[in-house]
């Protein structure tokens, strides 16, 4: 079956560096989702991408589709304190969406 | 509308004993998805339902888990007997569609086994 990984497990940064988390299926994707956990919270959508090569932006986050539809990345520019989380792909093709195991994200002040 | 509503938020059970949480997707949400999450495992799908039928059940662990949505408005998932390796949190989600839109996701409930 499907299977979606995500790398890396866990990042810590500076405030003020960036962040990149990679999301990769087993198989071609109808899409993708994002979401974000906040340290003891629920996983909240972010955004969706559906094209291939597809490329949105929310303030400093750029979420990117890859063209063969089978790769994500989700980078921040600029770390801040408010962006701690876990960071969550999600894979949807053929009835069957899968979840990475995610990226935790920590920020030193 | 108020979201997903799972209860309860915090379960504390003794090994052996049944277990039953509980879930009220958004209105008008066609799908219901169960997960959970451990450190070990991260977001595991368990089972979910479109239009109250379990539609995917491959991600439950084992017979001691069993789920149930008698109606669209209402869902539970019931270990029987629990054991310390279920300690977890559980989210139930709901969505319009599977994959396409967005699911949302209820504030959980933190299971421990003792």
């Amino acid at each position: 079956g499907q299977q979606v990984m995500q790398i890396p497990q866990y990042q810590h940064v500076q405030e003020g560096e960036d962040f990149t988390t990679y999301c990769n299926s087993s198989t071609t994707l109808s899409n993708i989702q994002w979401y974000k956990q906040r340290p003891g919270g629920h996983p909240v959508f972010l955004i969706q991408l559906v094209k291939s090569g597809e490329v949105k932006k929310q303030k400093r986050l750029t979420f990117q589709f890859g063209e063969a539809k089978k790769n994500s990345s989700l980078h921040i520019t600029a770390t801040q304190t408010t962006d701690v989380g876990t960071y969550f792909c999600a894979g949807y093709n053929n009835n069957d969406m899968r979840f990475g195991a995610g990226t935790r994200l920590t920020v030193k002040p | 509308d108020a979201g997903v509503i799972q209860s309860p938020r915090h379960e504390v059970t003794e090994m052996g004993q049944e277990v039953t949480l509980r879930c009220k997707p958004i209105s008008g949400h066609d799908y219901l998805f169960w997960y959970r999450q451990t450190m070990m495992r991260g977001l595991e799908l368990l089972i979910y339902f479109n239009n109250n039928v379990p539609i995917d059940d491959s991600g439950m662990p084992e017979d001691r888990f069993s789920a149930k949505m008698p109606n669209a408005s209402f869902s539970t998932l019931k270990i029987q007997p629990s054991e310390p390796r279920d300690s977890a949190v559980y989210f139930c989600a709901s969505s319009l569609w599977v994959g396409s839109t967005e699911a949302f996701f209820g504030q959980g409930t933190r299971l421990t086994v003792v």
